[in-house]
């Protein structure tokens, strides 16, 4: 059972540069999230989407759009990389709110 | 909005000896669930325990213990017999539980990076 999938693992880019992290869930889960976690920041909740077909912003949504492109697959874009989005990025999947979140092993992201 | 905030950057304790772990949370809902995660060095979160805001019975999970605080919307961790394994970030989370705007927004506070000495 492969839980939560993220990739890549890891990513160097080039300020300006786009690129898609892709995030897949195999437990039929309804609400995904994606997170950035920076030194003692936390995470911070970039965008989720409760369902399919819907989506949220979070705390810090700017500079990133999201698509959930099925149930399974809820996908982050960064349109224009800064060096300010160099980060790890998690993304996490709960089957109802009350339920416990599962977690992508993250991707570790820098902008140059 | 809701805030989650960990007031304790980093702590340390002796092995076999216990530590709690202070958590506030700012919210105008009344039906909503705490969480505390674990994040070892692997960086994989874990889930420790977790309570329901309608549960006055504080939950316990083997060797961890909350103080769930309603009124004072406080949801500290206590961590008894402390492990070498226990090592890790810990960080506390809500979520709303009300249907509406905020509904399944899950938040996290800064974590607290908790050492355990031998």
């Amino acid at each position: 059972n492969a839980g939560v999938t993220q990739t890549p693992k890891f990513q160097v880019l080039k300020t300006g540069q786009s690129m898609t992290l892709q995030c897949a869930q195999d437990m039929n889960h309804n609400s995904m999230y994606w997170y950035r976690q920076d030194p003692g920041m936390g995470l911070r909740l970039i965008y989720y989407s409760a369902s399919e077909g819907t989506t949220d912003k979070g705390e810090v949504p700017n500079g990133y759009n999201v698509s959930r492109l099925n149930k399974r697959e809820f996908s982050l874009r960064l349109e224009s990389a800064a060096p300010s989005q160099t980060s790890v990025y998690f993304c996490a999947s709960m089957a109802r709110v009350k339920d416990e979140a599962f977690f992508g092993q993250g991707t570790r992201l820098t902008v140059v | 909005a809701q805030t989650v905030t960990q007031s304790q950057p980093e702590m340390s304790v002796q092995e076999a000896e216990t530590v709690t772990l202070s958590c506030t949370y700012d919210t105008s809902e009344n039906n909503y669930y705490l969480f505390w995660y674990k994040q070892p060095p692997s960086r994989q979160m874990i889930l420790v325990i977790r309570q329901e805001a309608y549960k006055q019975q504080n939950a316990t999970e083997n060797r961890f213990s909350v103080n769930f605080q309603k009124a004072a919307k406080s949801f500290s961790l206590k961590i008894s017999d402390s492990q070498l394994g226990d090592t890790a970030m810990y960080f506390c989370a809500f979520i709303n539980m009300n249907y509406g705007g905020s509904q399944g927004n899950l938040i996290f506070g800064k974590g607290t990076k908790l050492s355990v000495k031998p």
